[in-house]
């Protein structure tokens, strides 16, 4: 079965300070992945996916992520924190025969000033 | 051009009663699928519809139910609510059925129950 597991459920960061947010799947092939963000009181915005063409990701607002097989990890990482960053990260990956996402159980990404 | 809707923004129902959450998708998409997000945690699937039939099911009480209306729109129903359906509630829309399409999200409808 498909699953997702982010390392840390809390991230604290400075500002101008390199993001890393933390994710490993499990799946029995090389699966579609994406990075989804929410920030308070708003929907799920797509950040990046991936969908086994470059391992190296880039999404929007300056993130990007790599993916890598041997590792099973799909980070996400940015290399100067902004305060518009602050939300909460989801790691997703889509349930193989069906037609759900799986979702991570989140990151919240703090920023300080 | 739009994103997906949904109403009410927040709602305040007491145990026992029922609701009904509403999604309008994205125009063009065919594919509604609905999720759970609980306080602190990742979104839970519990339904997916896709030309007016649910093609996919979550693991979730007979109490959950949906459907699809012939411009795509769809319905999230819940009967005899319990505390612990206090959520938010979302709508993502996509072209097509499969897992592998882009989800687009709306901002969710916040369901309290007391």
């Amino acid at each position: 079965a498909q699953s997702v597991t982010q390392l840390g459920s809390h991230v604290s960061v400075s500002e101008g300070t390199p993001v890393l947010l933390r994710c490993n799947y499990s799946s029995s092939y090389s699966p579609s992945l994406f990075w989804y963000v929410q920030h308070p009181n708003k929907g799920l915005q797509l950040l990046l996916k991936y969908t086994s063409a470059a391992t190296l990701v880039k999404g929007i607002n300056g993130f990007e992520a790599e993916f890598k097989k041997s590792e099973t990890s799909f980070h996400l990482t940015k290399p100067s924190a902004h305060m518009s960053d602050a939300a909460e990260y989801f790691c997703v990956v889509p349930g193989v025969g069906t037609y759900k996402y799986i979702f991570g159980t989140g990151t919240r990404l703090k920023v300080l000033a | 051009d739009a994103g997906v809707t949904q109403s009410p923004t927040h709602l305040i129902k007491t145990r026992g009663q029922h609701v009904t959450l509403r999604c309008s998708p994205i125009s063009g998409h065919k594919s509604v699928s609905w999720y759970q997000q609980v306080l602190g945690q990742g979104p839970q699937f519990i339904f997916q519809y896709y030309e007016k039939e649910e093609r996919g099911r979550g693991n979730f009480p007979d109490r959950f139910s949906a459907r699809q209306f012939p411009n795509y729109s769809s319905e999230l129903n819940v009967n005899a609510l319990l505390l612990g359906d206090s959520a938010l509630y979302l709508c993502a829309s996509s072209l097509d059925r499969g897992s592998s399409y882009e989800q687009y999200f709306g901002p969710g409808t916040r369901l309290t129950v007391t």
